[in-house]
């Protein structure tokens, strides 16, 4: 079955820049979205397809796909975006999701 | 507004059986794919079944053949019969709304704790 692989952490300083990437085996060819969950909560889809932003979900937030990894970039990073963020394709039948990147704004 | 309210949860014994609900407001579940999705304590998503519009049904191979999922057009609802539990089944199971191309999950319910015992 597919794979997706993120880091487990990742910190930043507020107003800073936070690239949070997700590897998958020529990814580049598979439509990937991106959910922030906070503790305690739902997941919120935040990107789709890549780099679509959906209704609600700041400019602050951009995805890019390329080759074996995808990328979301969260600009000007807020005290409100500390969350685990995980990545998801379709694959065949099925919903693979990444394991997970920790944004922890320092 | 799209609501999505889980119910259900409870704990249970190895081997025993639950059946979780899923009650659907704002949106009609014949209309898209619906999905549960869970996730173990401490841990990662997994997606877990789906239902599409059309009536295909898949499930993840870690409970295809035990957990069933269905829907009730009338009372707008989705459940997920989940027998033989084990362990290793111990999460917070979300009820999910499948985006318009079903590629992915565009709305999820706040979930319902399932805990087995073993």
């Amino acid at each position: 079955s597919y794979v997706l692989t993120q880091p487990p952490s990742v910190s930043v300083a507020p107003g800073q820049t936070a690239r949070l990437t997700c590897g998958g085996d020529h990814i580049e060819k598979r439509g990937v979205h991106w959910y922030q969950q906070k503790p305690g909560q739902a997941p919120v889809l935040v990107i789709n397809d890549d780099r679509d932003r959906p209704s609600g979900i700041p400019e602050r937030f951009s995805g890019s796909n390329s080759g074996n990894t995808a990328t979301l970039t969260i600009s000007g990073v807020e005290a409100g975006d500390e969350a685990d963020y995980y990545c998801q394709v379709l694959d065949g039948t099925s919903y693979v999701f990444g394991t997970g990147t920790k944004v922890t704004v320092l | 507004e799209v609501q999505l309210v889980e119910s259900g949860g409870d704990l249970v014994q190895s081997g025993g059986s639950l059946r979780l609900s899923c009650a659907a407001s704002g949106f009609s579940v014949s209309d898209y794919y619906m999905n549960w999705v869970r996730q173990a304590p401490g841990g990662g998503l997994e997606w877990v079944s789906i239902l599409y519009s059309g009536g295909d049904i898949f499930y993840a191979d870690s409970v295809d053949g035990r957990f069933t999922i269905s829907r009730d057009i009338s009372r707008n609802t989705l459940s997920l019969q989940m027998n033989n539990l084990k362990a290793d089944d111990t999460a917070v199971y979300f009820c999910v709304k499948g985006g318009i191309r079903g590629t992915n999950f565009d709305f999820w319910g706040r979930g319902t704790l399932v805990s087995v015992s073993s």
